[in-house]
C-alpha cells in the first residue's frame, strides 16, 4: 500500500515559536494533500487542502496566517504553525491522495503530536 | 446535519467473536465513497475497507466486511473473529463526488477486545 510519512512524529516547543511539520508521500505522487487536526478522543477535523503548486484552501475557522501550508512538489507538503500557543497543542495528521484513478484513496501519515509549553 | 454518524462511542467484544460497528451517513449525492479507518493508540490512521455507492456487492477485506444498506444509508463495519490487536478507535468516513476533496469523518467508536 501507499506510504505517507510525517516528520517529526512529536515535537515540544515554547510558546511564540514556529514549528514545521513535513508530510511526504514515499512511493506515489500526490496531487492533493490534506492536513487534519485531532484533539484527544475526538474525530479528525480537516484544516486545509493543498494542491501541488497552488495555494492551500483552508476550512472555515482555520487561520491561514497561523497555519502556513506549502505544497512544493508532488511528494511533499509542509505545515508551519507560526507563533504557536498552548491551544495549538494537538495531533496533526496529513493525508495524501493517490494521483490516478478512482476511488482516489487517501492515505494517512502517522501523525505529529505537537505540545506547546 | 452530521454527514457521518457513529452512535457507539465504545464497544466491547470477546476475543474470537464478531462485532458490528455502526455508521450512518447523510448525502444527496448519487456518487460517493464510504471508508473505514482504524486508529490504534499510536495515532496512525489505517485504511481498512472501501465501498462505492454504485457497488452492488458488499466490500470485504479479510476479516473486515462492510454491510452496505444504501436505502437506509448505513455502512456498518463487521469484524469477524476479533483479535486483541483489533482494540482501537474506528472511524467511518465519506467522500462525495460533488465536494471532491472533503472527507467527512464520524466521531469514532472505541473498540476493546476482551481476552
Amino acid at each position: 500500500g501507499a506510504v505517507v510519512s510525517q516528520h517529526p512524529s512529536w515535537v515540544i516547543c515554547k510558546s511564540g515559536t514556529s514549528v514545521k511539520i513535513e508530510c511526504r508521500s514515499l512511493d506515489f505522487q500526490a496531487t492533493t494533500m490534506f492536513w487534519y487536526r485531532q484533539f484527544p478522543k475526538q474525530s479528525l477535523m480537516l484544516m486545509a487542502t493543498s494542491n501541488e503548486g497552488s495555494k492551500a484552501t483552508y476550512e472555515q475557522g482555520v487561520e491561514k496566517d497561523k497555519f502556513l501550508i506549502n505544497h512544493a512538489s508532488l511528494t511533499l507538503s509542509t505545515l508551519t504553525v507560526t507563533s504557536a500557543h498552548p491551544e495549538d497543542s494537538s495531533f496533526y495528521i496529513c493525508s495524501a491522495r493517490v494521483r490516478t484513478g478512482p476511488p482516489y484513496e487517501q492515505y494517512f501519515g502517522p501523525g505529529t503530536r505537537l505540545t506547546v509549553t | 446535519a452530521q454527514k457521518i454518524t457513529q452512535t457507539q462511542p465504545g464497544m466491547f467484544v470477546q476475543e474470537k467473536e464478531a462485532v458490528t460497528l455502526d455508521c450512518t451517513y447523510d448525502t444527496s449525492d448519487q456518487s460517493y465513497g464510504l471508508f473505514w479507518y482504524k486508529q490504534p493508540s499510536s495515532g496512525e490512521m489505517i485504511f481498512l475497507i472501501y465501498q462505492g455507492s454504485y457497488d452492488e456487492q458488499n466490500a470485504t477485506e479479510g476479516r473486515y466486511s462492510l454491510n452496505f444498506q444504501k436505502a437506509r444509508k448505513s455502512a456498518n463495519l463487521v469484524i469477524s473473529a476479533s483479535q486483541l490487536g483489533d482494540s482501537a478507535m474506528y472511524f467511518c468516513a465519506m467522500r462525495e463526488a460533488n465536494t471532491g476533496n472533503q472527507f467527512y469523518f464520524g466521531t469514532g467508536t472505541s473498540l476493546t477486545v476482551i481476552p
